[in-house]
């Protein structure tokens, strides 16, 4: 069973508009860390947010915010006030495993975003 | 500047044979990560080290090797025995932190540019 599960493998959004970004997850673990990063056409990783499975707020950094749902197991990414720039591939990946904060990340598939002018 | 520095970015191999692909890193890391993206694909992991000389295998492994004998470089060689070697290859970094009682899965890994190795 996949561990992330990103449903939309293309969404496009329009300049200054809002966009989400769905991510479920798999875990039973009490303990899990979940994280979005951003992958330009030039391939690098970027981290965006992280949100803790026992943080009561959900996360935000800037123009990105998390709606974490814990009982629904999703971790959307929200942008808002697309800009052109905001064009790449999104990863959600999540860190399990009890008191280990060098285990891998698992990755989902992606979404490819596009914002169109 | 600190980072992580991959070579080459672009990479062609002949078959039957061996090539390596090179991660360094000067942000004083202890662990370091190998993974494989191929097209419209997520990341998937290959080998990790969490502190030198020890190192662990990921999810697809095979055809794959790695050496972790200082802590900056974590390189990896594709051999003959991977048939289907043609992808991206990303390499990261986290600094390591056992035992912080809230903050151990907030550990950020740090990718390289990466490097785009195809067979001739």
């Amino acid at each position: 069973a996949q561990k992330i599960t990103q449903t939309q493998p293309g969404m496009f959004v329009q300049e200054k508009e809002a966009v989400t970004l769905d991510c479920t997850y798999d875990t039973s673990d009490q303990s899990y860390g979940l994280f979005w990063y951003k992958q330009p056409s030039s391939g690098e990783m970027i981290f965006l947010i992280y949100q803790g499975s026992y943080d009561e707020q959900n996360a935000t950094e800037g123009r990105y915010s998390l709606n974490f749902q814990k009982a629904r197991k999703s971790a959307n990414l929200v942008i808002s006030a697309s800009q052109l720039g905001d064009s790449a591939m999104y990863f959600c990946a999540m860190r399990e495993g009890r008191n280990s904060g060098n285990t891998p990340l698992v990755f989902g598939k992606g979404t490819r975003l596009s914002v169109i002018a | 500047d600190g980072g992580i520095t991959q070579s080459p970015k672009y990479l062609f191999r002949k078959e039957g044979q061996n090539v390596t692909l090179s991660c360094e890193q000067n942000l004083n890391h202890d662990a370091m990560y190998w993974y494989r993206q191929d097209p419209g694909q997520g990341l998937r992991l290959i080998y990790y080290s969490q502190i030198v000389n020890d190192f662990q295998k990921g999810d697809i492994a095979e055809g794959y090797s790695v050496s972790r004998e200082k802590k900056e470089s974590f390189p990896l060689t594709v051999t003959s025995a991977q048939k289907n070697p043609t992808a991206f290859y990303l390499c990261a970094s986290s600094i390591r932190r056992e035992g912080l009682a809230g903050g151990w899965a907030k550990n950020i890994q740090y990718f390289g540019a990466g490097t785009r190795l195809s067979v001739l």
